[in-house]
């Protein structure tokens, strides 16, 4: 079936840092990925999506391609704030299944 | 616009007795699903309605836990009998269209089970 693997956290950085938080997946055909935020009391929120090969989703300064030949999703920013302090889920829905499939989520803490 | 709103956001019960948690979609949304938050796990699928019918609930264990979207708009999640293992957080989603992966999520309802 399908799934998701998410780089193991917790992470933590010093502001400004440049922050990739590593995700890969397995799925048949030709999934949608998607990267789901949770700031600390809140919901989960959409981050960004990609729905095809060398699509690039970004949003709020985080960015992420969609790299079929090595069926990654990394998730990049280049100078990470306090604010983005919060647990980061790298997500695909597969065309026909609509299930959406979460990895394990990745806890990011940003020292000032 | 109003988000999805979940309650209750707490409830502590001990193992046997039963809880429900209820759940209103954004307005406008057809697709509504249940996730089970363990934690330090990813969200997983419990249930998928589309108007007021089961799309998917293939990982609901079916013994204990039962949903229903009445009308299609609330709904609610029963679990009766619980088990310490259903401690969790449970999420309501809901989305506008079925299999595009953007959903609107609660805040959850967080339950212990003693």
């Amino acid at each position: 079936g399908d799934s998701v693997t998410q780089m193991e956290g917790p992470v933590t950085l010093s502001e400004e840092a440049f922050l990739t938080i590593n995700c890969t997946y397995t799925a048949t055909g030709y999934p949608s990925l998607f990267w789901y935020v949770q700031y600390p009391g809140e919901g989960l929120q959409l981050l960004l999506k990609a729905t095809k090969a060398d699509d690039k989703g970004s949003n709020k300064g985080f960015e992420a391609t969609y790299r079929k030949e090595t069926t990654s999703f990394h998730l990049e920013k280049g100078s990470v704030q306090v604010s983005d302090s919060a647990v980061y889920f790298c997500a695909l829905v597969n065309f026909g299944n609509e299930k959406l499939t979460f990895g394990t989520g990745t806890r990011l803490t940003i020292i000032p | 616009e109003a988000g999805v709103a979940q309650s209750p956001r707490y409830k502590i019960i001990e193992k046997r007795q039963s809880v429900a948690f209820w759940c209103n979609p954004i307005s406008g949304h057809a697709t509504l699903y249940w996730y089970q938050q363990i934690l330090g796990q990813g969200p997983k699928l419990l249930i998928q309605f589309q108007n007021n019918g089961v799309v998917d609930d293939s990982q609901l264990p079916k013994d204990r836990f039962s949903a229903e979207r009445l009308k299609g708009v609330d709904s609610t999640l029963k679990i009766q009998p619980a088990k310490l293992e259903d401690s969790a957080v449970y999420l309501c989603a809901s989305s506008l269209a079925r299999g595009t992966g953007e959903l609107f999520f609660g805040e959850g309802s967080r339950l212990t089970v003693l």
